[in-house]
């Protein structure tokens, strides 16, 4: 089965500076990668995904980059602001399954 | 309803016993997932269902979980002789299709 294995754990960034969140997956036939931002004790919530026929896709200060070669995407988002702290989990599958696995997340926090 | 709605929040319980936590999805969503959430971990899978049918269960770890959708819409997760370890948060989500996940809030299990 789909192994999602997601660096760093926890992650301390400058308000106003740049983040970088990575994963890795195990199964090549998985072709869609949602993220998904949770906040202190709320539901996670979908905040950007990629499909793998594109290798980058953005949403304004949020993009998401996809290597399907190494096997591995990155959630960037740019001007971080208090509150981008939160808890982010990358997920892979792929279409006709509907098993998400998520990987293990990261702590984001934004030093105002 | 406007969102995925579960019931209830917490359920604090002794260990041994029968616990039954509700999920209302999305009006109009076919497809509603089961996932399961430990402290400082990501979503885990435990079962998907379209429509009255749960398409894949392979996520519920033995035979004391259970899960039910008899009209399509409203699911019950069943717990037997609930232990200490399955103490979590149980997340609910739906979706239209193309695996874009909306979750519920969550039920927070504590079993003593």
């Amino acid at each position: 089965g789909e192994n999602v294995e997601q660096h760093p754990s926890t992650l301390s960034v400058q308000e106003g500076d740049s983040a970088v969140i990575k994963c890795t997956y195990s199964d090549s036939a998985s072709n869609y990668f949602p993220w998904y931002k949770q906040e202190l004790g709320k539901r996670p919530q979908l905040i950007i995904d990629i499909r793998s026929n594109v290798g980058e896709k953005k949403d304004q200060r949020i993009a998401v980059t996809l290597n399907k070669t190494a096997k591995h995407f990155s959630l960037h988002i740019t001007e971080t602001q208090p509150e981008d702290s939160a808890v982010y989990f990358c997920a892979a599958t792929y279409f006709g399954n509907e098993k998400l696995t998520f990987g293990t997340g990261t702590r984001l926090t934004i030093i105002p | 309803g406007a969102g995925v709605s579960q019931t209830p929040s917490n359920k604090v319980t002794e260990k041994g016993k029968y616990v039954e936590l509700r999920c209302d999805p999305i009006s109009g969503h076919t497809a509603l997932y089961w996932y399961r959430q430990s402290l400082g971990q990501g979503p885990e899978f435990l079962i998907y269902f379209q429509g009255t049918g749960a398409a894949d269960d392979s996520g519920l770890p033995n035979d004391r979980f259970f899960a039910v959708r008899p009209e399509g819409s409203v699911s019950t997760l069943k717990i037997q002789r609930t232990e200490r370890g399955d103490s979590a948060v149980y997340l609910c989500a739906s979706s239209p299709g193309a695996n874009v996940l909306t979750f519920g809030a969550g039920s927070r299990l504590t079993v003593l």
